[in-house]
């Protein structure tokens, strides 16, 4: 059971905008910056998003994040098929002193 | 730009320690945190602790009786060691530097595998 609360699975066709949900509490998301990461099969988690909305260098402009209260989101515009990939959102938890993550939702491009 | 480079034996029996080493290149070890994650196959992600070049350690709270993380400044490495396996611990153990869940640079990956 993870701290952060994502759906298992969202899905998309090609050029369709879909959304990712991460459900937190005040003592994680209400308090702390979100992160969000993709993770390609047999690969490493990569940072998309940082401090709620921000893209590193080299991530599309079609990754975007934003926060309200306890709960993030990301959003995908443009949907590619490389896209296809596990999404994980991350903050820090002042309650448990560490890094929490969500469960992460597997993204499928129909 | 960073690299991070990570070692250790991918096979333990249950009781056994897990040993895992991670080398930084290409940036500073000071300044900066150094954290282990983990991820069981076909699970999330889940944080197990970091360190930083000054030795101060945090440590998730469900394995903190167990796991030991340290860093070598004078060859910018830290591991990590966890005591008395079992199945449970079976993942790809992942070294990472950042803070409060932002992680810029990652290692690769090793898979531990604990089996009798």
């Amino acid at each position: 059971q993870s701290v952060l609360t994502q759906p298992p699975s969202a899905s998309g066709t090609p050029g369709q905008r879909v959304t990712i949900s991460c459900s937190g509490s005040s003592s994680n998301i209400g308090s702390n910056y979100v992160y969000w990461y993709q993770q390609l099969p047999g690969t490493a988690p990569k940072l998309l998003i940082y401090r709620n909305d921000q893209r590193p260098s080299g991530v599309p402009d079609r990754f975007s994040g934003s926060k309200s209260g306890t709960s993030a989101s990301l959003a995908i515009s443009g949907l590619r098929s490389e896209d296809e990939a596990d999404y994980y959102c991350a903050t820090w938890d002042d309650g448990l002193s560490g890094v929490v993550f969500g469960g992460g939702t597997k993204l499928t491009v129909l | 730009q960073v690299q991070l480079q990570q070692w250790g034996a991918g096979l333990l029996k249950p009781s056994e320690t897990l040993s895992l080493t991670c080398a930084v290149y290409g940036g500073s070890f000071t300044n900066y945190y150094w954290h282990w994650i983990r991820q069981p196959p076909g699970k999330g992600l889940e944080w197990i602790g970091e360190t930083n070049h000054g030795g101060s350690t945090k440590y998730n709270p469900s394995l903190k009786s167990r796991v030991t993380i340290s860093g070598d400044t004078s060859r910018n490495q830290f591991s990590l060691k966890v005591n008395s396996v079992t199945a449970a611990d079976t993942a790809v153990y992942y070294c990472a530097r950042g803070r409060y869940g932002d992680y810029p640079y990652w290692g690769q990956g090793t898979l531990v595998t604990v089996s009798s």
